[in-house]
């Protein structure tokens, strides 16, 4: 699975857009990119996937250029509640469950 | 629907005792996946199971065993516990499908060895 790369922290006013970047560079045609996050002493929450067009949910929209060499995870109306470690995962199509998870980016989120 | 659930979620060992944890996955799911977090390592992927056979490894020692039921419910084994195996435990469970393969955690099993 390709590696990722994401700031280790960002701080985000609450009621405002979260952005959050992850450079794949090496990601492969055959290669999802997954965005889960952890609250503290919590399981990993999924939030969101896709392989080369822009998806959103209720949770989030995640943006890939077009080259799928990076994405950007965005909460549009961030909350305290959003507070926590945020995970940029690539996974292969046709592989089995295996989540490689990086260090992530802690996002606080402030009054 | 139910979620995925974990039990014990607070443990306390010494070393050289073994540890068995368990886990239910969400009703439906047939993949069992099993993780540990260390604040040093991060969240490392342990074993996966689908269909009560293991799908696929990671990188950690023999006394690290796993099994999955019929039911799809898992378990997870560490023997001879050492210092380093103290390490926040999770359960992920999703459908096994190929590609969307979303994964559903557990709260997790805190496991400490004195």
């Amino acid at each position: 699975d390709a590696k990722t790369t994401q700031p280790p922290s960002m701080d985000c006013a609450e009621g405002r857009a979260a952005n959050l970047p992850c450079n794949h560079s090496t990601i492969s045609g055959n290669e999802y990119v997954y965005w889960y996050r952890q609250i503290h002493s919590q399981g990993p929450q999924y939030i969101i996937h896709g392989l080369k067009n822009n998806e959103t949910n209720e949770m989030a929209s995640l943006i890939i250029t077009e080259d799928r060499k990076s994405s950007t995870l965005i909460l549009p109306h961030a909350t305290l509640r959003d507070t926590a470690v945020y995970y940029c995962i690539v996974r292969a199509i046709g592989t089995a469950s295996k989540l490689t998870f990086g260090t992530g980016t802690r996002l606080q989120v402030t009054l | 629907k139910a979620g995925v659930t974990q039990t014990p979620r607070y443990l306390i060992k010494t070393r050289g005792q073994q540890v068995t944890l368990s886990c239910s996955p969400i009703s439906g799911h047939r993949s069992v996946s099993w993780y540990q977090q260390t604040p040093g390592q991060g969240l490392q992927f342990l074993f996966e199971y689908f269909s009560e056979t293991q799908r696929n490894k990671g990188n950690f020692p023999g006394r690290f065993s796993g099994r999955q039921f019929s039911n799809s419910r898992s378990e997870m084994n560490v023997s001879t516990l050492e210092l380093g195996d103290s390490a926040l435990y999770l359960c992920a469970s999703s459908l096994g499908t190929i590609p969307d393969n979303e994964q559903f955690f557990g709260p997790g099993t805190r496991l400490t060895v004195l």
